[in-house]
């Protein structure tokens, strides 16, 4: 089975702290996304990454960064944490060509900014 | 911008009853379709993807494509509480060599005993 890891569930924070959330996946797999999910609005792309060291923005990447140094390896980054950050926190990873391309989802960060 | 849109709910059926979950998109380059269940504080889970127009099924579950009319659905036939949930419609367009999907709002549905 896939498996998808985030580094934390709960993450309390302060307004302007640098925020750092990490996912590992241990499948091999080429694409990896960084969501985030609000009461209303649903799921949001902020990031995502189909190579090592590539990103592409999303919908919504104002206020985050992204780093992939390892394959396996796909970080969201709060450069100056902001209440209006406050959320939950998905990612996810699909293998690259052929197959249906399923989002398989780590279990979600959820983030309070205060 | 690319649009999913779903009602958002909830939509409450009785036990053993048949659920049907709508979905209509925006983008006519929409090659996949995903549904995925949410629970409550959980990450979504693929129920079913579908790529072709028609029916597909598994179980007690069918997902509906028709990419004329940019719907897709989801029927869930003798609903258990268990499937009280909300539902994600998903629809995925190729851009360079990735899939890049995007996201319905959901909807919640709720089985009563």
């Amino acid at each position: 089975d896939v498996k998808v890891t985030q580094s934390s569930r709960y993450l309390v924070k302060r307004t302007g702290e640098k925020v750092f959330l990490e996912c590992v996946q241990d499948m091999d797999h080429e694409n990896m996304f960084w969501y985030r999910q609000d009461p209303g609005l649903g799921l949001r792309l902020i990031y995502f990454s189909y190579d090592v060291k590539m990103k592409e923005k999303g919908d919504i990447p104002e206020g985050y960064s992204v780093s992939r140094e390892k394959k396996e390896r796909f970080s969201l980054i709060l450069e100056s944490a902001s209440t209006n950050q406050t959320s939950m926190y998905l990612c996810a990873s699909t293998l690259s060509g052929g197959g249906p391309d399923t989002q398989y989802f780590g279990p979600g960060t959820r983030l309070t900014v205060l | 911008q690319k649009e999913v849109e779903q009602n958002s709910g909830p939509l409450s059926v009785p036990e053993g009853a048949i659920a049907s979950l709508n979905c209509t998109y925006s983008d006519r380059g929409s090659q996949s379709f995903f549904w995925y269940r949410q629970y409550s504080g959980k990450s979504p889970e693929l129920i079913m993807f579908i790529y072709s127009n028609g029916d597909k099924e598994d179980g007690r579950f069918t997902a509906q494509l028709n990419k004329a009319s940019q719907y897709v659905s989801l029927l869930i036939r003798d609903s258990q509480p268990s499937d009280s949930a909300t539902y994600l419609c998903a629809v995925n367009e190729r851009t360079g060599g990735s899939y890049i999907p995007t996201f319905g709002r959901g909807t919640s549905l709720i089985v009563h005993p």
